[in-house]
């Protein structure tokens, strides 16, 4: 089974500080990973994945993300925090060789509040 | 590209009755297509998984007579919430992808979600 953690319900962060929202995660594969983004009353938008290749993923709106096999973790990461950036963010797995299912399971959510 | 809608963004329904959600992939085939449920402040929780021309997998504890999913198409999946009540009322999203092998092959297009609202 897989399973992702996102250990903090709420991060806060001032404008113009760089910005971290947590994310591990349990495959008993290798596993595809994705960060997405939710406003309220909206489905999901994208910010970025990793799949294979490089570690440090970069994405949409100036996020990034570092795939850590070690310590299972895949947190997402931002320089410079912008009032905008204020959402819900959502950390999900795949399990790269579960080719049937292909369904992703999600953390609870982190919601990242910033201040002016 | 990779744009999935959904129809309609909310619905407001008398107890007792059934309400159709669709779900369509607009620039893409999708041979599977995925539908969740979120409760409020809390994540997405999947319900079904839907291939096309074929029956929909259930996740554990989802009642399939009462969420019908059909995909006829490979741009259409649509769940229908029969005899709903109040406690089916939730923010249901879908998600499609990509049949094809390509860039986006691993990657899950969502829809902007619909708001189900059972009084």
């Amino acid at each position: 089974a897989q399973s992702v953690a996102q250990p903090e319900d709420q991060v806060n962060v001032a404008e113009g500080n760089p910005l971290t929202v947590k994310c591990t995660y349990s495959v008993s594969g290798n596993p595809y990973l994705f960060w997405y983004v939710q406003y309220p009353n909206r489905g999901l938008q994208f910010l970025l994945k990793y799949i294979t290749g490089d570690n440090l993923v970069k994405g949409s709106y100036g996020f990034e993300a570092e795939f850590n096999k070690s310590q299972t973790s895949f947190h997402l990461k931002k320089p410079s925090a912008l009032v905008s950036d204020s959402a819900l963010y959502f950390c999900a797995v795949r399990d790269r060789y579960d080719t049937g299912r292909r369904a992703l399971t999600f953390g609870s959510g982190t919601r990242l509040q910033v201040q002016p | 590209g990779a744009v999935v809608s959904q129809h309609p963004s909310w619905v407001i329904c008398k107890s007792g009755t059934s309400v159709k959600i669709e779900c369509r992939s607009l620039d893409f085939q999708a041979t599977t297509m995925f539908w969740y449920r979120q409760f409020p402040k809390q994540s997405l929780m999947l319900m079904a998984t839907s291939n096309e021309g074929s029956k929909a997998t259930y996740e554990q504890g989802v009642e399939k007579d009462k969420f019908l999913i059909n995909h006829a198409s490979l741009t259409l999946s649509t769940l229908t919430v029969t005899s709903a009540h109040p406690e089916d009322s939730s923010f249901y999203i879908c998600s499609a992808n990509p049949g094809v092998v390509t860039s986006s092959y691993n990657e899950q297009f969502f829809g902007p979600g619909t708001r189900l609202t059972v009084l």
